[in-house]
């Protein structure tokens, strides 16, 4: 799972500015999963995204939030206007293949809001 | 619909014991794959382990074990001879392979403290 990489590893963001996070998946995968991890509790599904689409964005916020996956480059989770309900660990995954039957992890982006 | 449930919030143990983490799970497909995850203190996730819903053979790992009942829908997981490195938290997760695309599914995790 160390081919899994995500930056920064601790970002701090005032109460409306944005928050950008990076994914770049392992090598040779194409397919990136997006989560979030409350204080206290387990992940929870966000978007799931292929190369230059978004295929299932059922677990994203409706307002603030936004995920691409450019042709090149890392994938990006957007937070606008951020909020203290935004403060989480985000983590992103990797897999090679459509079914998610592989599910690399990157270490995780901590986000905390003052 | 599909759930996981780790009905254990937090264990703690002294080293050298064996525990056993437990994780039901809630799925009406028959193909699936059931996932262990231990998030250290340091916060990453690290992969411990896949399973498919038709291999039900039980998976033995140095210390690690681990139990698949398609029966009781659980898939347990056992430390022998525990270790204060193997506090952490632990996740049970679900992924309803059948479909594309489809995300993992977390139980709320266990919380696992290994005193000496």
């Amino acid at each position: 799972n160390a081919g899994v990489m995500q930056n920064p590893r601790h970002l701090v963001r005032r109460r409306g500015q944005e928050a950008r996070l990076r994914c770049s998946p392992m090598k040779g995968h194409s397919h990136v999963y997006w989560y979030r991890q409350l204080p206290e509790e387990g992940l929870k599904f966000m978007v799931y995204l292929q190369k230059e689409n978004i295929i299932d964005e059922s677990g994203m916020p409706k307002e603030r939030f936004s995920a691409e996956f450019p042709k090149e480059g890392p994938s990006i989770l957007r937070i606008q206007q951020v909020v203290r309900g935004d403060s989480a660990a985000y983590f992103c995954a990797s897999s090679g293949d459509r079914r998610n039957t592989e599910a690399f992890f990157g270490q995780g982006t901590r986000l905390t809001v003052v | 619909a599909q759930k996981v449930t780790q009905a254990q919030t937090e264990i703690s143990v002294v080293e050298k014991e064996d525990v056993t983490l437990d994780c039901v799970y809630e799925t009406r497909d028959t193909t699936y794959y059931l996932f262990w995850y231990k998030q250290p203190p340091s916060g990453e996730l690290v992969f411990l382990i896949r399973r498919n819903s038709f291999d039900e053979q039980n998976e033995i790992s140095g210390r690690y074990s681990w139990n698949f009942q398609k029966s009781t829908s659980s898939f347990n997981f056992t430390i022998t001879a525990s270790q204060v490195v193997d506090s952490a938290v632990y996740f049970c997760a679900l992924s309803e392979a059948r479909q594309a695309g489809t995300a993992l599914i977390f139980g709320k995790g266990t919380t696992l403290s290994v005193s000496s």
